[in-house]
């Protein structure tokens, strides 16, 4: 079985400051790996994802993550933050329903992330 | 466009109730899937369907049951709903059993007083 964890509960930063959100996943299989946002009220939306090929994954919004298999983390990067990416992020892993079983999708506990002016 | 919509956004019901929540995809997907959010805790899965008529427990089922009678549409139903059930609940879909991408719904906020 899976599981993920990430080792941050809020991160305060203020505007313009690089930030990383950390999280580590645990599985006995290889996986896929996810980063999802959610902001106030709404749905999770995909950030990007890594399935196979480069490590470093870019995705929306500026964000970018690297897989790392030897330390089983994704940890997710932003350069340069604003005040519009105040949300919680959540890191989620799938282990591709290997042997022709069900996929799973597990979620990490969510970062939020606070953006000072 | 993907889409999952979810029938309510905001619910409150009594202890005791019957409570369904409904979930409709429209992009032919295999796997639907129902999440709990709770502050701290993240998303816990409740239930997942593969297929028409096909459900498979998640982390936390109890209390909770699940209907899929038509491949576009799963329901969560809280056959008596309590107290400790007041929370977030986000369906998702996905289009096959290998889950490369997860499309959400807005969310339901459900209140049980």
């Amino acid at each position: 079985a899976q599981s993920v964890t990430q080792l941050d509960s809020q991160v305060p930063v203020f505007e313009e400051a690089p930030v990383e959100l950390r999280c580590n996943y645990s599985s006995s299989v290889s996986v896929y790996l996810f980063w999802y946002v959610q902001y106030p009220n709404q749905g999770l939306q995909l950030l990007l994802k890594y399935l196979s090929g480069s490590t470093l994954v870019k995705g929306i919004n500026g964000f970018e993550a690297e897989f790392n298999k030897s330390q089983t983390s994704f940890h997710l990067r932003k350069p340069s933050v604003h005040i519009s990416d105040t949300a919680e992020y959540f890191c989620a892993v799938s282990d591709r329903g290997y042997g022709g079983s069900q996929g799973n999708l597990i979620f990490g506990k969510g970062t939020k992330l606070s953006v000072k002016p | 466009d993907v889409k999952v919509t979810q029938s309510s956004r905001y619910l409150v019901k009594r202890t005791g109730e019957k409570v369904f929540l409904e979930c409709v995809q429209d992009m032919d997907h295999e796997n639907m899937f129902w999440y709990r959010q709770d502050p701290g805790l993240g998303l816990r899965l409740i239930y997942f369907s593969y297929d028409v008529k096909m459900k498979e427990k998640g982390d936390i089922p109890e209390g909770y049951s699940v209907s899929r009678e038509k491949k576009e549409r799963f329901s969560l139903i809280l056959e008596s709903a309590s107290t400790n059930q007041t929370s977030m609940y986000l369906c998702a879909s996905s289009r096959y059993r290998d889950i490369t991408e997860a499309f959400f719904g807005q969310g339901t906020r459900l209140t049980v007083v």
